[in-house]
């Protein structure tokens, strides 16, 4: 699978927008974009993924760049329940198995 | 909505025992995971399961793993004879066929193996 690069942390306050970053500058035409999330002592939660265009659902949005070279997760407002570490994952339309990163910590205060 | 159920939710051994992980998958789904999760680590794959056979697994899943599908519903993970460094949390997963495979993993909140 294509490498993804995120930040390590980030920080939002509560009822603010929150954009999480994501590079995958070896992005291939056949890999998919996936986001998930962990929440603390929980198991991993699918957000959102996405091709080319942007995405939208109950949870966020996600915005692509035309190259697909990076890619932006959306919260419109984060609450505190939002603090969890964020992965951003490619996966080709072969495989079957995500392979998970260190990902984004996100933090959200009162 | 349907989930993905684990039991034990924590399951304490000691060195060298067999243990059993227990999944119940979403019930219609067709590809079935096992990931582990060290304490403070990443979340690493160990196999996939579809048809009634493992279909991938990482370096992690070697001799002392094995999965199996007994009946309809549950999906096992057996570890023949555990070590120190496999306490961890382990967590079960599973997806329908969707669109190029790419249909969303649903997983489950794990089952944290403690070995003393």
């Amino acid at each position: 699978d294509a490498k993804t690069t995120q930040p390590n942390s980030m920080e939002s306050n509560e009822e603010e927008p929150v954009h999480l970053p994501c590079n995958h500058s070896t992005i291939s035409g056949t890999d998919y974009i996936h986001w998930y999330r962990q929440l603390p002592s929980q198991g991993p939660e699918y957000v959102i993924h996405g091709l080319t265009s942007n995405v939208n659902n109950r949870m966020a949005s996600l915005a692509i760049a035309e190259d697909r070279k990076s890619s932006t997760l959306i919260l419109h407002r984060a609450t505190l329940r939002d603090a969890a570490v964020y992965y951003c994952i490619l996966k080709d339309q072969a495989g079957t198995a995500l392979i998970f990163g260190k990902g984004t910590t996100l933090s959200v205060s009162s | 909505e349907p989930e993905v159920t684990q039991t034990p939710s924590h399951q304490v051994t000691q060195m060298g025992q067999e243990v059993i992980l227990r999944c119940v998958p979403i019930s219609n789904h067709l590809y079935f995971y096992w990931y582990r999760q060290i304490l403070g680590q990443k979340v690493e794959f160990l196999v996939s399961f579809y048809n009634n056979e493992i279909s991938e697994k990482s370096e992690i899943f070697d001799d002392q793993f094995s999965v199996e599908r007994p009946d309809g519903s549950n999906f096992t993970l057996k570890i023949r004879s555990t070590k120190l460094e496999d306490s961890a949390m382990y967590f079960c997963a599973s997806r329908g066929q969707g669109a190029h495979g790419n249909s969303p993993l649903h997983f489950g909140n794990g089952t944290r193996l403690t070995v003393t």
